[in-house]
């Protein structure tokens, strides 16, 4: 079982559409998540990060996370055309190590 | 806003060369990374390095070495390119947790 696991789509929305991006985590010790949003032939570019449970909120942008059910979601509210990139979750233990797991990507198209 | 840099977006080398791939960050971060990234298979770190000079093994380094001479500087060497190196390779830098990325250099080696 890998230690993060997404779906590799691709997720075609219309746009406009509410966005749910879900990754699943098998080492409770992960403390820190995050999501990257990747265009195509680009770098990840950081989009949010948490700590432990909850959620936080950044513009359109929600990250959610359920340490109880080892599950971290994004939500895209009012989805552009520009939204479509590659979003990948990462995680990382709480300390001693900067070594993060990532998950493989979810590929996204918002249609216009 | 924190910049990494990569010394090439793409390269095009002949198996058995020597390969550099430099990576400058801007931000005074003491963690630097390299990744490879293949379909299917995500981000694989290569090395990491938490201090100049220091350098840890991640969890594919064989057939690639690093430096990092100064702070803000981490390079990646292949020491003898060989066909299945072709890949996306990616530098990060961090300061604690939030990892930064550069553009990526594509690799292929024919």
């Amino acid at each position: 079982q890998k230690e993060v696991e997404q779906d590799p789509g691709p997720l075609s929305v219309p746009e406009g559409a509410i966005v749910s991006l879900n990754c699943t985590y098998s080492n409770s010790a992960f403390q820190y998540f995050m999501w990257y949003r990747q265009y195509s032939r680009k770098g990840p570019e950081l989009l949010m990060y948490t700590y432990s449970s909850g959620n936080k909120e950044d513009g359109r942008f929600t990250a959610q996370v359920d340490k109880s059910s080892k599950y971290i979601s994004l939500f895209i509210r009012d989805s552009q055309p520009s939204d479509s990139a590659t979003y990948l979750c990462a995680t990382a233990p709480g300390s001693g190590t900067y070594k993060y797991i990532f998950g493989t990507g979810t590929r996204l198209k918002v249609l216009a | 806003d924190v910049k990494v840099t990569q010394s090439s977006r793409y390269l095009v080398k002949r198996t058995g060369e020597k390969v550099f791939l430099e990576c400058v960050q801007d931000m005074d971060h003491e963690n630097m990374f390299w990744y490879r990234q293949d379909p299917g298979l995500g981000l694989r770190l290569i090395y990491f390095s938490y201090d100049v000079k220091m350098k840890e093994k991640g969890d594919i380094p064989e057939g690639y070495s690093v430096s990092r001479e100064k702070k803000e500087r981490f390079s990646l060497i292949l020491e003898s390119a060989s066909t299945n190196q072709t890949s996306m390779y990616l530098c990060a830098s961090s300061e604690i947790y939030e990892q930064y990325f550069g553009p990526g250099t594509r690799l292929t080696v024919t």
